[in-house]
């Protein structure tokens, strides 16, 4: 069936440092992609979507490619900060009969000053 | 401003108690969502719904029962048959059912129940 692989956590980052966390994906079809944050004790938040190979997705200096050839949608900063400490959850979107979205099971990531 | 909320953001219940979590939105979405979430877990879906009046289970629907009598609202019971309640509960809401759109999420309640 469809399904979402991340990374395993913890991850944890000095200030500045450059920040990866992988992604890859199995789907029967074509999905989109969806990388969410959620900041301790809130919901979650959308960070950036690709819905097409090839597509880039960013915000906030975070920024993740629409990977078809290899499944993968690896989300990426150039210099992290503190406040970016959180969980992030790579999803993918079906049009299936029900729609389902699926999510990953989430990356915590902790930056030290 | 636009958005979902989610009422309370702490519930706290005796077991054999059922509960009822409240959900809102004033995005004019069809389609809404409820997840659970469990430490260090995912999110698993419980149940959703398309369009009012209608609604369909999830992969984790056994003890849980939802209505959405109106487009804005669609709340969530957690009965007294959840083997497992004790979680935090996210709502979420979409334009449409079609892929290209994101969820848009509550800011969760967590539920304790002993």
């Amino acid at each position: 069936g469809d399904s979402v692989t991340q990374m395993e956590g913890p991850v944890t980052l000095s200030e500045e440092a450059f920040l990866t966390i992988n992604c890859t994906y199995t789907a029967t079809g074509y999905p989109s992609l969806f990388w969410y944050v959620q900041y301790p004790g809130e919901g979650l938040q959308l960070l950036l979507k690709a819905t097409k190979a090839d597509d880039k997705g960013s915000n906030k200096g975070f920024e993740a490619t629409y990977r078809k050839e290899t499944t993968s949608f690896h989300l990426e900063k150039g210099s992290v900060q503190v406040s970016d400490s959180a969980v992030y959850f790579c999803a993918l979107r079906m049009k299936t009969s029900y729609d389902k979205v699926i999510f990953g099971p989430g990356t915590s990531l902790s930056v030290i000053p | 401003d636009g958005g979902i909320t989610q009422s309370p953001k702490y519930l706290f219940r005796k077991e054999g108690q059922n509960v009822t979590l409240s959900c809102e939105q004033n995005l004019n979405h069809d389609a809404m969502y409820w997840y659970r979430q469990d430490p260090g877990q995912g999110l698993r879906l419980i149940y959703y719904s398309q369009i009012v009046n209608d609604f369909q289970k999830g992969d984790i629907a056994e003890g849980y029962s939802v209505s959405r009598e109106k487009k804005e609202s669609f709340p969530l019971t957690v009965t007294s048959a959840q083997k497992n309640p004790t979680a935090f509960y996210l709502c979420a809401s979409s334009i449409t059912s079609y892929s290209n759109y994101e969820q848009y999420f509550g800011p969760g309640t967590r539920l304790t129940v002993t």
